[in-house]
C-alpha cells in the first residue's frame, strides 16, 4: 500500500511570492491533515480537512490556505511569503475510524524563502 | 500548548529496553495517550495509542498508569534505527486531525 506522497520535495521561493504545495494521502484515507516544522517553533497544526471541508484551522495567518478535492487528495497555499515561512511542511492523512485516529505522516516539502 | 511532559533526552544500550515516560495529569477521561516519533528529517511516524489498558503491538508496548495521569512507552530491543524524537501526544477525536505536538524526547541508541 502506498504511503503518503508529497510534491515537490523540495521549494526554494522568493518573499513576497506565493507556493502551493501537494499532498496525495493513502488510498481510503479522507481526513489529511497539515503541520508546519520550524527549529523554533517545532511542529504546528495548520489545518485539517475532511470530505473536501476544513474541519479545523490551527493558528496562522489568512496567508495560509488549502483545499481538499474530491478524491482525497490536497493542497495548501501560502501567499506573500515570509522569511520565516521557511520550514517543512508535513501532511498526513487518516482513515478515521471510531476511536483510532491514527495519523500516517508524509515526508515532507523543504520550503525556503529568500 | 501540548498537555504532556517528556523528559528532552535519554540515552539507551542497543539490545536493551527503552522505557519512555510521559506526564499527562491534566487528561479527560475521552482522550487518548499517542506515541509518535520522528526520524531525522522525515515526517513523524505513528508507533502505538491507548485509553486506558496497557496495548502492545510490533513496534513497541504502551504501559498507562491506572489514574491515567502517566504513561511509559516501552521499545523492547532498541536499536540503532530507534534513534528519534518520540512524541506523546493527548488527543480525543473530537479534535478532529489537530495533534499537539510538545517537544518530545530525544532518544539516542548508542552501540
Amino acid at each position: 500500500k502506498a504511503g503518503v506522497t508529497q510534491t515537490p520535495r523540495y521549494l526554494i521561493k522568493t518573499r513576497g511570492q506565493q507556493v502551493t504545495l501537494s499532498c496525495s494521502p493513502i488510498s481510503g484515507h479522507r481526513s489529511v491533515s497539515w503541520y508546519q516544522q520550524t527549529p523554533g517553533q517545532g511542529l504546528q497544526f495548520l489545518f485539517e480537512y475532511f470530505s473536501e471541508t476544513q474541519r479545523n484551522k490551527g493558528n496562522f495567518p489568512g496567508r495560509f490556505s488549502g483545499r481538499q478535492f474530491s478524491n482525497s487528495r490536497s493542497e495548501m497555499n501560502v501567499s506573500t511569503l515570509e522569511l520565516g515561512d521557511s520550514a517543512l511542511y508535513l501532511c498526513a492523512s487518516s482513515k478515521i475510524q471510531g476511536g483510532s485516529y491514527e495519523q500516517y505522516f508524509g515526508p515532507g516539502t523543504r520550503l525556503t524563502v529568500t | 500548548d501540548a498537555k504532556t511532559t517528556q523528559p528532552p533526552s535519554m540515552d539507551c544500550a542497543e539490545g536493551r529496553a527503552a522505557n519512555l515516560p510521559c506526564n499527562h495529569s491534566t487528561i479527560s477521561g475521552n482522550e487518548y495517550v499517542y506515541w509518535y516519533r520522528q526520524i531525522h528529517s522525515q515526517g513523524p511516524q505513528y508507533i502505538i495509542h491507548g485509553l486506558k489498558n496497557n496495548e502492545t503491538n510490533e513496534m513497541a508496548s504502551l504501559i498507562i498508569t491506572e489514574d491515567r495521569k502517566s504513561s511509559t512507552l516501552i521499545l523492547p530491543h532498541a536499536t540503532l534505527r530507534d534513534t528519534a524524537v518520540y512524541y506523546c501526544i493527548v488527543f480525543s477525536d473530537n479534535q478532529g486531525g489537530k495533534l499537539i505536538f510538545g517537544q518530545g524526547t530525544e532518544l539516542s541508541v548508542k552501540p
